[in-house]
């Protein structure tokens, strides 16, 4: 149980344009999900936290308007990263927090975006 | 907010050997820490986990310690094994709120 996938696994898109990374909850619900950001051998940053049903909590430093977070069902939470720059290019990854279980979250597989 | 810091950055141990990586942590409502150990390109796995209400968690060869007083927690590796070799994460929690250290790159050597 408590499977999260990502999708796509990786995405080359070019500068300027968006990229829309989805994040489901396979066998559970999730009232919260949040989206990281990891550089290489850096460790993962929190970008924002998303609630269903809610605006998204973005930390200090995230453009909410360039990355955009969409939490529309209990089972998947979305990421768009908007006019796309080749400083974007990271691995983005999700997790999310089962409903019925406190405290542990459940990671995604990730998503490596690279910009050109 | 939360800040956690961990160390150190690297570690090289010969195989059998111990690992102990420490964190420390700025917010006295964390009340949960989790450690991840993350392989290249892949997501960071859970491999054990404490709440604030525990002192020491042990599970075969890892264990966790926490004092809750000097906001500082260690994992202790035991009778290390090549395929320990990884980046491990420490987490401190509270609520929603989970911030990572810095990672620490193992590397157990046959």
């Amino acid at each position: 149980g408590a499977v999260v996938s990502q999708h796509p696994s990786w995405v080359i898109c070019k500068s300027g344009t968006s990229v829309k990374i989805e994040c489901r909850s396979l066998d559970f619900q999730a009232t919260t999900m949040f989206w990281y950001r990891q550089f290489p051998k850096q460790s993962l940053m929190l970008m924002a936290t998303s609630n269903e049903g809610s605006k998204a909590t973005y930390e200090q430093g995230v453009e909410k308007d360039k990355f955009l977070i969409n939490h529309a069902s209990l089972t998947l939470s979305t990421l768009t990263v908007t006019s796309a720059h080749p400083e974007d290019s990271s691995f983005y990854i999700c997790s999310a927090r089962d409903k019925s279980v406190p405290y542990e979250q459940y990671f995604g597989p990730g998503t490596r975006l690279t910009v050109t | 907010g939360e800040n956690v810091e961990q160390h150190p950055s690297t570690l090289s141990v010969q195989e059998g050997d111990s690992a102990v990586i420490k964190c420390t942590y700025s917010d006295s409502a964390s009340n949960y820490f989790p450690w991840y150990k993350q392989e290249l390109g892949k997501r960071p796995q859970l491999i054990i986990d404490i709440r604030s209400n525990v002192g020491e968690k042990k599970d075969q060869r890892i264990a966790v310690t926490l004092n809750k007083t000097a906001k500082h927690f260690s994992l202790h590796i035991t009778e290390t094994q090549p395929e320990d070799s990884a980046v491990y994460f420490c987490a401190a929690s509270m609520n929603n709120d989970m911030r990572f250290g810095a990672g620490t790159r193992l590397t157990v050597k046959p």
